[in-house]
């Protein structure tokens, strides 16, 4: 078993919809929860950032971690077609300098 | 400031060429980490250096030699690389500090190489 599952995609939704993409992981040690826009050939960029369990919100990404269900979700808003991405899920326990990233789901947002 | 910054965007190269690949950040973070991602995959661990010192090798080909000069910067030495070493070569880095070493990584743009 992976130590961190993303459901792949791809997703295509209409511009100005609501999109939810989410991860479930096995280890309970992990504190720290991360998610990422990867444009293609690009380095991927940090767009949300959570520790421990909780909700942020930041413009029109929402992230939500429930570590009782080890399950990790992002939620964005009125979504636009510069939204169109791969987003990945990561996450990291507090020691041990390793990052678990899942597969990434590649989301096309159509005008 | 949170930039990670990586050169050359791009590279091209022999299979009997030396080359290096930089980085460098301002961010006062203490790990650094070499990735490597193939198209519609996921980052994949190459290198981390903990203050100055490698910490994990990830069973990477000698043909890889990382480097790491001194706390802001990271090399990753290439040498008689193969085709199937063509991918986008990702530099990030993270606190690495005893308090909340692991909290965020930050990526740079990365490099593209090519291997003919």
């Amino acid at each position: 078993q992976k130590e961190v599952e993303q459901d792949p995609g791809p997703l295509s939704v209409p511009e100005g919809a609501i999109v939810s993409l989410n991860c479930t992981y096995s280890n309970s040690a992990f504190q720290y929860f991360m998610w990422y826009r990867q444009y293609s050939r690009k380095g991927p960029e940090l767009l949300m950032y959570t520790y421990s369990s909780g909700n942020k919100e930041d413009g029109r990404f929402t992230a939500q971690v429930d570590k009782s269900s080890k399950y990790i979700s992002l939620f964005i808003r009125d979504s636009q077609p510069s939204d169109s991405a791969t987003y990945l899920c990561a996450m990291s326990a507090v020691t041990g300098n390793q990052f678990y990233f899942g597969t990434g789901t590649s989301l096309t947002v159509i005008p | 400031d949170t930039e990670v910054t990586q050169t050359p965007k791009h590279l091209v190269m022999g299979m009997t060429n030396k080359k290096s690949l930089k980085c460098e950040q301002h961010m006062g973070h203490r790990a650094m980490y070499w990735y490597k991602q193939k198209a519609k995959k996921p980052p994949e661990l190459m290198f981390v250096y903990s203050y100055e010192k490698l910490s994990i090798n990830e069973s990477v080909p000698s043909r890889f030699s990382p480097e790491c000069p001194n706390s802001s910067l990271l090399n990753l030495h290439l040498h008689a690389l193969q085709p199937e070493d063509s991918a986008l070569y990702l530099c990030a880095s993270s606190s690495g500090r005893s308090a909340n070493p692991n909290e965020k990584l930050f990526f740079g743009s990365g490099t593209q190489l090519s291997v003919l």
